[in-house]
């Protein structure tokens, strides 16, 4: 089992819609949860991170964290085509560990 | 407020060469992460650096080193170069207030070898 997972995609969706990225993650002890995005051949850049259980919104973009079901996601509203690109989720422990998940490939078509 | 920056942007070597990356983190920053990320592939986590001193590293062979230096930059260290190396290997970097802070990507470098 893969510790961080995500749909690898492509999850296509029509501009203006909700795109709802999910990860779940096997680590009970991961703390903190961060989405990056990356565009093809670019480094990834930080969009949102969620510490705590329930919602966190910031912009077009909501991080929802259930840790009870180790489960993580985000919520892109009013989808852009320039939102189109893979999306990270990562989990990190409170000691070293951070681990990536694969990634999910996200599609806004015009 | 600078970022993370990382030498050289591409890289070309050939087979059973030594390839040297070079990463400057965001000033007040002391950790220094490395990733490669192969074409098409996920993040692999490859080296963890704090203070100096190495913390951690992923499940790649000796050949993968590196270190920092006192400045908190850091240097990554690839020898007898493969085929298979060929990625962009990504250094990031964060502060020192708590192992689950931020981390901030750099550019990358990209690496071939021929």
């Amino acid at each position: 089992q893969k510790e961080v997972e995500q749909n690898s995609g492509p999850l296509s969706v029509p501009e203006g819609a909700i795109a709802s990225l999910n990860c779940t993650y096997s680590d009970r002890g991961s703390q903190s949860f961060f989405w990056y995005r990356q565009y093809s051949g670019k480094s990834p850049e930080l969009i949102m991170f969620i510490y705590s259980n329930g919602d966190k919104e910031d912009g077009r973009f909501t991080a929802q964290l259930n840790k009870a079901s180790q489960y993580v996601s985000l919520l892109i509203r009013d989808s852009q085509p320039s939102d189109s690109a893979t999306y990270l989720c990562v989990a990190t422990t409170g000691g070293f560990k951070t681990i990536f998940g694969a990634g999910t490939r996200l599609f806004v078509k015009a | 407020e600078a970022g993370v920056t990382q030498s050289p942007t591409h890289l070309i070597k050939t087979r059973g060469q030594q390839a040297t990356l070079r990463c400057s983190p965001i000033s007040g920053h002391t950790s220094v992460y490395w990733y490669q990320q192969a074409l098409g592939l996920g993040l692999q986590f490859l080296l963890w650096y704090d203070e100096g001193e190495e913390r951690n590293r992923g499940n790649f062979p000796p050949r993968f080193s590196g270190r920092q230096f006192p400045n908190y930059s850091s240097e990554l260290n690839v020898n007898a170069l493969e085929l298979e190396d060929s990625a962009l290997y990504l250094c990031a970097s964060r502060g020192s207030g708590s192992a689950t802070d931020t981390q901030y990507f750099g550019p990358g470098t990209r690496l071939t070898v021929l």
